[in-house]
């Protein structure tokens, strides 16, 4: 398995802010992602973090505003930019390990945008 | 593309009935099938999987069997218990395609267990 930590927990932000949240992997990983869980609803896919290189942005997800960086094997950072009410959600990393195989889960960062 | 549809909930039960949680996918390649779990104020925890056709995964006395020629897996419990009162999401990730990993959720299933 593998030991997810996220920064922050949770945060309340302003609109029009940007907020930066931090994953961090215990051990090496082959594959980091990010999700997005909006209230009372399933997991949404962003983005695959890369190490190294330009994140991969699913549809409806774009660079501007949520830009990702892995610069190594264990740490992936995503940025909410210009915040809105409707970018309140859970915000979830979650990497594959290159023993298992398995997707394991951060516990999670809760933005609410006022 | 790909989906995955899942029966609503909210499900409540008794505690110590049977549980069955419907979940039905789509694909075009061979994917593998998940159940996570997500306890009130907890992240997501993965509680089993299947990687191929009559794979049978089990977990804490949760089962489900991955069914192709019903494109399905549905998760069961023989008797429930307080404590399982969580949402409850299946998923499925198609390892053949280039998306790789990346998981496609069901939109979860809430299940509240009364003593």
């Amino acid at each position: 398995s593998a030991v997810i930590s996220q920064k922050p927990s949770r945060d309340i932000c302003q609109r029009g802010t940007s907020l930066t949240i931090q994953c961090q992997v215990d051990s090496q990983v082959t594959m980091m992602f990010w999700y997005r869980q909006q209230p009372g609803q399933s997991l949404t896919l962003i983005a695959t973090a890369n190490q190294g290189s330009e994140a991969t942005y699913e549809s409806g997800f774009v660079i501007d505003k949520f830009p990702i960086s892995r610069p190594n094997l264990t740490f992936s950072t995503l940025t909410v930019s210009n915040m809105s009410p409707e970018d309140s959600s859970i915000y979830l990393c979650s990497v594959v390990t290159r023993t298992s195989y398995e997707q394991y889960f951060g516990p999670g960062t809760r933005l609410t945008v006022t | 593309g790909d989906s995955v549809t899942q029966m609503e909930g909210p499900v409540t039960l008794s505690e110590e009935a049977f549980l069955t949680i419907n979940c039905t996918y789509t694909a075009t390649g061979y994917p593998s099938l998940f159940w996570y779990v997500q306890y009130p104020g907890e992240g997501l925890q993965l509680l089993l999987k299947a990687t191929k056709a009559d794979d049978k995964g089990s977990n804490k006395g949760f089962e489900a069997t991955y069914r192709k020629e019903t494109t399905s897996f549905h998760l069961e419990k023989g008797s429930v218990q307080v404590s399982d009162s969580a949402v409850y999401f299946c998923a499925l990730s198609d390892y053949k395609k280039s998306s790789g990993d990346k998981l496609t959720f069901g939109t979860g299933t809430r299940l509240a267990v009364r003593p």
